[in-house]
């Protein structure tokens, strides 16, 4: 069974600093990962992927991420935050193709983005 | 707008009480999902159509029926609301040739059972 595991349920930055939030995954098979930005009540906006092209994910708004199978991680970072990055994220791990349940997204806990002026 | 929508934004209804939650992606995609986000923002997957046919069906009670007209409608029955439903749920669709993995979610239902 595929899972990802979130390592902070709350992470607090200031503005112009930088931004990491970690993921662990544990998959069977080579995995498609997501990160996914839901800001308060609003839906979720798919931030970036990854699907066994280059590890170095770029997503929107400046974010990206960075595939490490030795590590089994893929963990989310941005040089620099602003305040508009304050969100929940959600990092996901996506079911292989070939089986029944292909298309299941499994999502982390969910990590709690607070930004400081 | 080309989007993934849903009807209505926020539903609040008694307990024992029927009903339903509409939604609607004119994106041209097969596949379409229904998620619940539970009270501490855990998303689940429920169920998952392609071309109007069930592909998953996760352990979710039977009072939830899902109902698909068409591949760009998905919607979502519940009969006898208990407490215990109030969540937010979200519906969501992915593209043809894409394996199902990249999905883009709609705004999200509130649901409140009192």
């Amino acid at each position: 069974a595929q899972s990802v595991t979130q390592l902070d349920s709350h992470v607090s930055v200031s503005e112009g600093t930088p931004v990491l939030l970690r993921c662990n995954y544990s998959s069977s098979y080579s995995p498609s990962l997501f990160w996914y930005v839901q800001h308060p009540n609003k839906g979720l906006q798919l931030l970036l992927k990854y699907t066994s092209a280059a590890t170095l994910v770029k997503g929107i708004n400046g974010f990206e991420a960075e595939f490490k199978k030795s590590e089994t991680s893929f963990h989310l970072t941005k040089p620099s935050a602003h305040m508009s990055d304050a969100a929940e994220y959600f990092c996901v791990v996506s079911d292989p193709p070939g089986g029944t349940s292909y298309g299941k997204l499994t999502f982390g806990q969910g990590t709690i983005l607070t930004v400081h002026p | 707008d080309t989007a993934v929508s849903q009807t209505p934004k926020y539903l609040v209804t008694q307990m024992g009480n029927d009903k339903s939650i509409k939604c609607e992606q004119n994106l041209g995609h097969d596949t379409m999902y229904w998620y619940k986000q539970d009270s501490k923002k855990f998303l689940k997957i429920m169920f998952s159509y392609n071309n109007k046919e069930l592909i998953i069906n996760e352990t979710v009670p039977n009072r939830f029926s899902p109902k698909s007209p068409d591949k760009a409608h998905l919607n979502l029955h519940i009969n006898s609301l208990e407490l215990g439903d109030s969540a937010v749920y979200f519906c969501a669709s992915s593209p043809p040739g894409q394996g199902g993995d990249t999905q883009y979610f709609g705004p999200g239902t509130r649901l409140t059972v009192l």
